[in-house]
Order: C-alpha cells, then sequence, then structure tokens
C-alpha cells in the first residue's frame, strides 16, 4: 500500500527527447514536491505544489515543468533532455502539521 | 534557509551507540531539525524531528543545546539494516498555512555498521 508512488522507476533516453515522470500519493496531502539528486547524491528541491499551486522553483531550467491534474498528483514532465538531466529524481508530499515530506522510490533518468 | 554541515562518514560495529552531529550556525527562530535517513534506490524516510532539548522516539533520539547551532542524532545499538545515509535539514516545519517546507539537503552522512 504505496504511499507516495512514482512511475517509471527507470527511464532511459536520448539527449532532445521529452519525457515525464508521473507521481501520484494517496495520502490525501495537500503538497507535493519534486526533487532532484545527482550522482553525488546531493538532493535538491525542484518544485513543490499546494493546491495545485506553484508556490516553489528553485531555479531549474525551464524545460523541466511540473503538472497537477488533482491533489492526488504531480507529473515532470521534461523537455529537450540533456546530459546533465540524468539523476534520481525524487516525488514527495505533505500535509500542514506534518513533521516532514513523505518520498517515493525515486525514478533513476539516464540521458545518453 | 540555513545550511547544515555533518560528517561524510562513519563506521561503526553492531550493538554499538551512534551519534552523528550536525552543525547549522545559522538556524532560524521558526526552524525545526528533521533527519531522514535513506537506503540505496529508496526516498528519504523520515527519522525524528525536534526544536530544543531533547526528543526520543522508537528508533532514534535528537539532542538540540540551547543555543540550537548544533543537533546529534543517537541510534541506540546499531545493525546492520541501519546503514544508511542520515541527513539533518532544518527548516520551517510550520511552512506556513500551506505546510510547505523548504528544506535544504545537505551532503548527508554515510553510516556503515560493521559486523
Amino acid at each position: 500500500d504505496t504511499a507516495v508512488s512514482q512511475t517509471p522507476k527507470y527511464l532511459v533516453t536520448q539527449m532532445g527527447n521529452d519525457k515525464s515522470i508521473k507521481c501520484e500519493q494517496n495520502l490525501g496531502h495537500d503538497t507535493m514536491y519534486w526533487y532532484k539528486q545527482d550522482s553525488k547524491k546531493f538532493l535538491k528541491i525542484m518544485f513543490s505544489y499546494n493546491n495545485k499551486e506553484l508556490i516553489i522553483n528553485e531555479t531549474v531550467p525551464n524545460r523541466f515543468s511540473p503538472k497537477s491534474p488533482d491533489k492526488a498528483h504531480l507529473n515532470l514532465h521534461i523537455n529537450s533532455l540533456e546530459l546533465g538531466d540524468s539523476a534520481v529524481y525524487f516525488c514527495a508530499s505533505s500535509q500542514v502539521g506534518d513533521r516532514g515530506n513523505h518520498f517515493g522510490n525515486g525514478t533513476r533518468l539516464t540521458v545518453t | 534557509l540555513a545550511k547544515t554541515t555533518q560528517p561524510i562518514s562513519m563506521d561503526s560495529y553492531e550493538g554499538q551507540e551512534v551519534n552523528i552531529t550536525c552543525s547549522h550556525n545559522n538556524i532560524a527562530t521558526n526552524d525545526y531539525i528533521t533527519w531522514y535517513q535513506q537506503f540505496p534506490s529508496q526516498g528519504p524516510r523520515f527519522i525524528i524531528q525536534g526544536y530544543k532539548t531533547k526528543v526520543t522516539n522508537e528508533v532514534a533520539s535528537l539532542f538540540i543545546p540551547a543555543d540550537r547551532k548544533s543537533s546529534t542524532l543517537s541510534l541506540p545499538r546499531v545493525s546492520l539494516s541501519d546503514t544508511a545515509v542520515y541527513y539533518c535539514l532544518v527548516g520551517d516545519i510550520a511552512g506556513g498555512t500551506s505546510g510547505t517546507y523548504k528544506y535544504i539537503f545537505g551532503t548527508g552522512t554515510r553510516l556503515k555498521v560493521l559486523a
């Protein structure tokens, strides 16, 4: 009974392609996030969405765009993929009064 | 947002107590201190959170001195399965009314538990 689930788990694609990563949470949380973890294991927040409103954008390239069709989903679309986009992308969610983020298990993106 | 500094790696043996210290000199009044654990190929998992003094739960204790410029995560009697990366973060737990947390993850501490 996964709380935050991401698909796919692995994604291998070529430079210049456009791809999407899906995220769903069944916790009823109001806020969802996308994080990027690079090869050095630095984990950086990219976006958060609260009630369908983007409230954090940590200066990521505009090739990255979060899309939230409803409160339970926050998908990440990436256009014109570059080699440097290779990383593990984590989706997370949180709720007011909660103690922190609940993370999914990540999507490993490899751009060749 | 406050930045954290913690040791890059630590080794321990099964059954020992492990203490991981984190420095956060620029912690703000509204910031809480949160620790996460991350296993390979998994997302970070919340361990413990505190504001001041000491907090204890079923898996760890968190010690925070009065000046709050550092904190220590204590793992009692570690086992091989505690081998993971441990992240210390500071951030505003309340996140305003939105419940959004502006966390900055540091490099983490890679704990290796040996048999």
